[in-house]
């Protein structure tokens, strides 16, 4: 069955750095786009980036742009986001999530559990 | 960027009840519009796409409807499980993608 493992949150203070994982298992990485979306404790859910099935695109929020990076290893099943100069209101759950279906269908239909990230000195 | 909006913010219903959620969007999204369901602590699970149409192993109880801007999410009879955050999200116009605010039905 279709598993996505975040690790790599964790507790940094503002201006630092910090980068997430998601392990994919049960499908075909290279075949699908990913995401990453993020909810801030107690919010809802905002998109931060997208990263097309074999790397050639990539797409980020404004709140993000600059400062986070999406990348892949569909050798390794791994998806990325490296994530610099970390702000306060970049607390929140990150959670990678599987596109749908083919190239453009970016809905999310396979979830990670998540991985805490808390910006704070 | 899409704006959702989601109505109402809380919904309390029995079990057994109808549940009616609404999302609207700023301009025009077509009819490419998801619907998902999150309970405390976990992540979100995708019920409906492009509008209508029930993601694999979703209950026949949960339904959508709407196109352009206007979108419905239909619980026909409450069951406990059911009781969550719901969130819409567009994917006509991106980027970014975006989510409505989210409509909690809690128990009455």
């Amino acid at each position: 069955q279709v598993q996505l493992v975040e690790s790599g949150g964790g507790v940094v203070q503002p201006g630092g750095s910090l980068r997430l994982s998601c392990a994919a298992s049960g499908f075909s990485l290279s075949s699908y786009g990913m995401h990453w979306v993020r909810q801030a404790p107690g919010k809802g859910l905002e998109w931060v980036a997208y990263i097309r099935y074999d790397g050639g695109n990539k797409d980020y929020a404004d709140s993000v742009k600059g400062r986070f990076t999406i990348s892949r290893d569909n050798s390794k099943n791994t998806l990325y986001l490296e994530m610099n100069s970390l702000r306060a209101e970049d607390t929140a759950v990150y959670y990678c999530a599987k596109a749908a279906g083919a190239a453009g269908n970016n809905y999310f239909d396979y979830w990670g559990q998540g991985t805490l990230v808390t910006v704070s000195s | 960027d899409i704006v959702l909006t989601q109505s109402p913010a809380t919904l309390s219903l029995s079990p057994g009840e109808r549940a009616t959620l609404s999302c609207r969007a700023s301009q025009s999204v077509s009819t490419y519009l998801a619907w998902y369901q999150q309970k405390p602590g976990q992540a979100p699970r995708l019920l409906i796409y492009d509008a209508s149409n029930r993601a694999t192993g979703i209950p026949a109880r949960f339904s959508g409807s709407g196109s352009g801007t206007d979108f419905t999410l239909t619980i026909s009879s409450l069951e406990p499980e059911d009781f969550a955050v719901y969130y819409c999200q567009q994917r006509n116009n991106w980027p970014p993608l975006t989510f409505g605010g989210g409509t909690k039905v809690e128990i009455k």
